[in-house]
């Protein structure tokens, strides 16, 4: 069974520092693995997604990138802005069904 | 393009109510999912249609929950009665294809049972 999980739970830096987010996935046998960005009382918005054979993938100041031997991706936010406060989660489809296995989410607060 | 609608935004009931959601998906796409997201978690899947066809309710609490995608549209998520538990935010979402395809989500609908 995929389980996935996001450290740090909560996250929290001052404006312009570069960080790393962090997922990680028990089953390596994924299709893709995606990135996306909650804001409070809202819903998901996809940032990002890395199919299986990609190494990472980039848009603006996001680099997210895959290793799936070892069961790891990561965010990279450079140069962070407080708009880049917010809630941001990875999932891995399950299987080929479609079914999103969701972390529970790293809350990033971006300080002025 | 218009994105995922859902309707309500919030809904406050009493517990053993009724409620229902709608989910209007983005044109086109053919597949459509329900989740359920509770408070600090990454929200877990419901149902899943294909068209009009649910092909994956096994997450779905069938003694109360119901869905209906009569046209291979819109749907409507429905809870009777309402218990405190299912206090949530429910995420609709919709891809073009089946299977590892983009998810693209609507703003959810915030369910508070008192």
């Amino acid at each position: 069974k995929q389980e996935v999980t996001q450290i740090p739970a909560a996250l929290s830096v001052p404006e312009g520092e570069n960080l790393v987010l962090n997922c990680s996935f028990t089953d390596s046998a994924i299709y893709n693995l995606q990135w996306f960005r909650q804001d409070p009382g809202k819903g998901l918005t996809s940032l990002l997604l890395i199919q299986s054979s990609q190494r990472e993938q980039t848009s603006g100041r996001l680099n997210a990138s895959l290793d799936k031997s070892s069961g790891r991706s990561t965010l990279y936010i450079a140069a962070s802005q407080p708009g880049d406060s917010a809630t941001y989660l990875c999932a891995v489809p399950s299987s080929n069904t479609g079914k999103l296995i969701f972390g529970q989410g790293t809350t990033l607060q971006v300080k002025p | 393009e218009a994105g995922v609608v859902q309707s309500p935004r919030y809904k406050i009931i009493e517990k053993k109510q009724p409620v229902a959601f709608w989910c209007n998906p983005i044109s086109g796409h053919n597949t459509l999912y329900w989740y359920r997201q509770n408070l600090g978690q990454g929200p877990e899947l419901l149902i899943r249609y294909e068209n009009e066809e649910a092909v994956d309710d096994s997450q779905l609490p069938k003694d109360r929950f119901s869905a209906e995608r009569l046209k291979g549209v819109d749907s409507t998520l429905k809870i009777q009665p309402a218990e405190l538990g299912d206090s949530a935010v429910y995420l609709c979402a919709s891809s073009l294809e089946l299977g590892t395809d983009t998810q693209y989500f609507g703003p959810g609908t915030r369910l508070t049972v008192l």
